[in-house]
């Protein structure tokens, strides 16, 4: 079945470093992979998100790339910033009508 | 323009009451997916509707928990004689297409249940 593991959290780093943020899955057939954020106090959010084995998803200054070789689709901002501080869910979809398979969330904590 | 809309946004039950969830998916999206998150979890599926078909429920835990979507638009979540294993926020997602792995799904706010 799928799965997707992500790195044991939760993350504090101090305001403009660099985050790095692992995610790994595994999947039949071949998965659209996307990251989504949650906000304290808000729904879940499309963060980025990429459909094919190279291509890379972009926004709000965060990135992944579609690693189908070493099944990866790690999150990485080379700034961060306060705002940014929330739980970061990577997730897959793979065949048809198929629902998302979440990853268990990592949390994130930006200080000043 | 308006996202996905749930109510209520917290519900208290005693065990054994049944309860009753909404969603209001965006306006013209055909894809209809209610999540389970337990506390310091991820998401999990529990079923999907494309317009008023029901074309998945196999992450509904028990027959306690059954969903419909009579007219395409507004579903409901129902749990029947709630449990305390129950206790969780309810989300609910939909998407502007047919269920294609690259078709974004926009969650709602979710329900917060808390089973006593």
């Amino acid at each position: 079945g799928n799965s997707v593991t992500q790195m044991e959290g939760p993350v504090t780093l101090s305001e403009e470093a660099f985050l790095t943020i692992n995610c790994t899955y595994t999947a039949t057939g071949y998965p659209s992979l996307f990251w989504y954020v949650q906000y304290p106090g808000e729904g879940l959010q499309l963060l980025l998100k990429a459909t094919k084995a190279d291509d890379k998803g972009s926004n709000k200054g965060f990135e992944a790339t579609y690693r189908k070789e070493t099944t990866s689709f790690h999150l990485e901002k080379g700034s961060v910033q306060v705002s940014d501080s929330a739980v970061y869910f990577c997730a897959l979809r793979s065949g048809a009508n198929s629902k998302l398979t979440f990853g268990k969330g990592i949390t994130l904590s930006v200080r000043p | 323009g308006a996202g996905v809309s749930q109510s209520p946004r917290y519900k208290v039950a005693k065990r054994g009451q049944d309860v009753a969830l909404r969603c209001d998916p965006i306006s013209g999206h055909v894809s209809l997916f209610w999540y389970q998150q337990a506390l310091g979890q991820g998401p999990e599926f529990l079923t999907y509707f494309q317009n008023e078909a029901q074309l998945d429920k196999s992450g509904l835990p028990s027959d306690r928990f059954f969903a419909e979507r009579p007219e395409g638009s507004v579903s409901t979540l129902k749990i029947q004689r709630t449990q305390q294993e129950d206790s969780a926020v309810y989300l609910c997602a939909s998407s502007f297409g047919s269920g294609e792995t690259w078709d974004t799904q926009y969650f709602g706010p979710g329900t917060r249940l808390t089973v006593l």
